[in-house]
């Protein structure tokens, strides 16, 4: 069954904590992106990588961290320094290159209090 | 960043109407895409079109984009409840670093009553 998966769906975490969002594609898909979506809002982009070990930041990327070690995981830190996190993050893969779709996760619904 | 605009914002019509949401964009594009959302889910792409073609149809959707314009249009046709959902479209600006990043509109969200 290939796709993208992201877990936990929803997350809670205190203010001045760090947490991982997991994001796993066995599409075999080359780039990988990290959108935050707010409340009736379109996605943003925070973070994106075309290749394994390298990634640049998008429109948003202050107070996140990520990593791409292997081809198929893309993991996204939400730091203590985001100042507003709490948001729907959705994780997206797609071949690479400008004419192809992007493959949504489900998404992962974080709440800081 | 610049995000596309889309509207309406809301539109609610009956099964079995046509629904039509229009998208505008501020720089040239290599190609835009409508992605559709259902409430608390990914998004799911329907449809790409490139910026050297004015018309593409998919099943009932059927997607126009005007480069003069820079604009684009979502019609879907003879609508089912189950099209209830946000639309967004999203753009590949042509050219510089941009090399496969979508930029997103706001969404337009339809309601089809049964």
């Amino acid at each position: 069954d290939g796709g993208i998966t992201q877990s936990p769906k929803y997350l809670f975490r205190k203010e001045g904590q760090n947490v991982t969002l997991s994001c796993e594609q066995n599409l075999n898909h080359d780039a990988m992106y990290w959108y935050r979506q707010d409340p009736g809002q379109g996605l943003r982009l925070i973070y994106y990588s075309q290749i394994v070990n390298d990634f640049q930041k998008g429109d948003i990327a202050e107070g996140y961290s990520v990593s791409r070690e292997k081809k198929e995981s893309f993991p996204l830190t939400v730091t203590s320094a985001q100042k507003n996190p709490t948001a729907f993050y959705l994780c997206a893969s797609s071949e690479q290159g400008s004419y192809y779709e992007q493959y949504f996760g489900p998404g992962t619904r974080l709440t800081v209090t | 960043s610049q995000q596309g605009e889309e509207d309406p914002q809301a539109l609610s019509i009956q099964e079995g109407e046509n629904a039509t949401m229009n998208c505008s964009y501020k720089t040239s594009i290599n190609n835009l895409q409508w992605y559709r959302q259902n409430s608390g889910r990914g998004l799911v792409h329907l449809i790409l079109i490139r910026s050297n073609e004015r018309e593409k149809h998919s099943g009932r959707l059927r997607v126009t984009l005007d480069t003069s314009k820079k604009s684009s249009s979502l019609l879907i046709t003879a609508s089912r409840a189950a099209d209830t959902a946000s639309y967004f479209c999203a753009n590949v600006r042509a050219g510089g670093t941009s090399y496969g990043k979508l930029t997103f509109g706001q969404g337009t969200i339809l309601t089809v009553h049964p």
